[in-house]
């Protein structure tokens, strides 16, 4: 099972959006409605922030949006602050029972 | 207050064996279904095992047949042996939790680090 694609890095300004694209296959991504992201400051656990594509966690800001075309997820912040600069991770349920990351996007916010 | 709080780390020479464990509280181990997860220093995270609530369990290529996940229901306690240690499996491990006839993993544990080195 190889990792699900994402961009390396993606910056942004205060207030801007930013979008990371988080690409699999059928028989992940494609395949499921089981696409999730989270998201990790250094030396922190990993932390939910969108489930099943498109759902928000209670706590998590509306700021933070989740959709889905084919085999390819993306993860969406709008109204960028410093607080949002982390590491971002999708990850799938897959065909075989088991799950799938993506290699991560370091997002900095300018 | 759901907690998983993970040990077991440490420093093991290539060939060693470690059993990492996961305590649990706040929740019923068994009820749910749990993973480990695994991050080398400086790369992302990996997905490593998983025990569902029937006690199906699988395992990524990479591990498969060196790597065995457990639980111990009384002790609400998640386990991951490790055997054959190489380099490569030098990361810290995370064990998370998903609620059943979820798709994500909504708690996770601090995380234990090990490392493998002569």
């Amino acid at each position: 099972q190889s990792a699900l694609t994402q961009p390396a890095s993606v910056s942004g300004s205060p207030g801007q959006s930013i979008t990371i694209s988080c690409t699999g296959t059928s028989s992940d991504v494609g395949g499921y409605s089981y696409v999730s992201w989270y998201q990790q400051h250094p030396g922190k656990a990993p932390k939910l922030m969108i489930y099943d594509v498109i759902q928000r966690p209670s706590g998590v800001s509306n700021r933070f949006s989740g959709s889905k075309s084919g085999n390819t997820a993306s993860l969406t912040i709008s109204g960028l602050q410093a607080e949002d600069e982390a590491d971002y991770y999708c990850k799938s349920y897959t065909s075989s029972s088991r799950w799938v990351f993506g290699g991560g996007t370091k997002v900095t916010v300018l | 207050e759901v907690q998983l709080v993970e040990s077991g780390g440490g420093l093991i020479q290539p060939g060693g064996s470690l059993r990492l464990s996961c305590v649990a509280s706040g929740f019923t181990v068994s009820s749910n279904y749990m993973s480990w997860v695994r991050q080398a220093p400086g790369k992302g995270l990996e997905w490593v095992s998983v025990i569902y609530k029937g006690g199906n369990t699988y395992y990524a290529d990479p591990v498969k047949g060196r790597f065995t996940i457990s639980r111990d229901n009384p002790k609400n306690t998640l386990y991951l042996q490790i055997n054959g240690l190489r380099a490569e499996d030098t990361a810290i491990y995370y064990c998370a939790r998903g609620q059943p006839q979820t798709y994500y993993f909504d708690y996770w544990g601090q995380g234990t680090l090990v490392t493998v080195s002569s």
